[in-house]
């Protein structure tokens, strides 16, 4: 099983800085990696796949890069809504697909 | 409306059974792979289990293999979960998801990512 970890826990910053949130995976999971993220009370949304390709209506201010075992996304500038848990996936390897614990980003 | 909308959650003693279900509308589940993702209260997301869009070749996750399982009528539009043999570490949100992959015909591709997820319904496994 493919262990994903994501740093930091906890992203303290303001509406319009810009964020970095890192997954890193136990082995090459080549660039099968999403990101999804979940506001409070919400259910999860898909915002990127395959390392780099945006979801259907996601905001340009999302990205992602990485390669092999370390991945990043990034929002350019902080919306309000932005503010949430993003959680990064593979599926290299399955089965099970697996989950990074998360990242939350929350307002400094 | 595109949604999943899940029902049959609730409170169950250790070592009993729940069946959950999923009820698909605004689209077609017989061309998609299907999951269950659960998140216990305050945690991550654990991926539980896939059924193929014909309903063929489940996966489940180790710590559930053997207690729950998977299957879908297409002609209901409804995936469902059967559990049996409750622990407590089963509390959770359980949530129905679309797989982003597509079939069409005999071409089918399965991608493993989730791109539609119901609301969940809560189950909670205590005496």
């Amino acid at each position: 099983e493919i262990v994903l970890t994501q740093s930091p826990a906890t992203l303290s910053l303001s509406p319009g800085d810009r964020a970095t949130l890192s997954c890193r995976a136990s082995q090459n999971v080549n660039n099968y990696l999403a990101w999804y993220q979940q506001k409070p009370g919400q259910t999860p949304r898909l915002l990127i796949y395959d390392t780099s390709n945006r979801a259907a209506g996601i905001p340009a201010r999302f990205s992602g890069s990485g390669s092999g075992t370390d991945f990043t996304l990034t929002i350019s500038s902080l919306e309000p809504e932005d503010f949430a848990v993003y959680y990064c996936q593979q599926r290299a390897s399955w089965p099970p697909i697996t989950f990074g614990p998360g990242t939350k980003v929350d307002v400094k | 409306e595109v949604q999943l909308l899940e029902s049959g959650g609730g409170l169950v003693q250790p070592g009993g059974s729940l069946r959950l279900s999923c009820a698909a509308s605004g689209f077609s589940i017989s061309h998609y792979a299907m999951h269950w993702v659960r998140q216990a209260p305050g945690k991550g997301l654990e991926w539980v289990s896939i059924i193929n869009h014909s309903g063929g070749t489940p996966y489940y996750a180790d710590s559930v293999k053997g207690r729950l399982t998977i299957s879908r009528d297409n002609s209901e539009n409804t995936v469902y979960l059967q559990m049996s043999s409750l622990g407590v570490e089963d509390t959770a949100v359980y949530y129905c998801v679309k797989d982003r992959g597509y079939c069409s015909g005999t071409r089918c591709y399965t991608s493993w990512y989730f791109d539609l997820w119901g609301r969940g319904t809560p189950v909670t496994v205590s005496s």
